[in-house]
């Protein structure tokens, strides 16, 4: 069964740092990949996707994230954290079926001044 | 362009009550309809999904239930709520596959007392 693994529940990133944001997966074929971020409160946001191509997929607000599919991980990156990036990450994967998909627990982004 | 509401954003009810929260999709057909419950530090759980009007596939047993009495909206009910059902409600949206990933509404803060 597919699965998402998001090794680091919070993470503390001085603002202007660069940013990394684990997420592992599991599945048998090629996989869709996603990542969310969700504000306090609210619902989720798209950042980018990731379906075939290049491996390197550029999102919104300047993140990206790159597919390595022998390490099986999609981690999302930023060169230089704002304080408005802090908030809950999501990584997710489409199942099989192509009818839903499968999040990861979440890390939460924490920037310090 | 396609939009998504959820109601309503806060609600606090008795244990034992009943529960009805509605999402509906604007500017789409038959989209792909999905209920999620997010509680602290467990990420996304899926609830029920749907492809279609009236079906209706649920991920996890419990004392909710979900119907989709028409193409754009989907609806998440209890007979009577327990408050371990207390938690943030998310309606989401997609195409037909989910490989361009989803829309989400707002959420819907449920504490039960």
């Amino acid at each position: 069964a597919q699965s998402v693994t998001q090794p680091d529940i919070h993470i503390t990133v001085s603002e202007g740092a660069s940013l990394e944001l684990r997420c592992n997966y599991s599945y048998g074929a090629t996989p869709y990949l996603f990542w969310y971020v969700q504000s306090p409160g609210q619902g989720l946001q798209l950042l980018l996707k990731y379906f075939s191509g290049d491996t390197l997929v550029q999102g919104i607000k300047g993140f990206e994230a790159e597919f390595k599919r022998s390490q099986s991980s999609f981690n999302l990156r930023k060169p230089s954290v704002h304080w408005s990036d802090a908030a809950e990450y999501f990584c997710a994967v489409a199942n099989q079926a192509g009818t839903a998909l499968i999040f990861g627990k979440g890390t939460t982004l924490s920037v310090s001044s | 362009s396609q939009t998504i509401h959820q109601w309503p954003a806060t609600l606090v009810q008795p244990v034992g009550s009943p529960l009805s929260l509605e999402c509906t999709v604007e500017g789409t057909s038959n989209p792909n309809l999905y209920w999620y419950r997010q509680a602290a530090g467990r990420g996304l759980q899926l609830l029920f999904y749907s492809i279609g009007i009236g079906q209706i596939s649920s991920e996890v047993p419990q004392n909710l239930s979900a119907s989709r009495p028409q193409d754009r909206q989907f609806i998440l009910s209890s007979k009577k709520l327990l408050l371990s059902d207390s938690g943030f409600y998310l309606c989401a949206w997609s195409s037909f596959r989910t490989d361009h990933g989803y829309t989400f509404g707002s959420g819907t803060r449920l504490t039960v007392v």
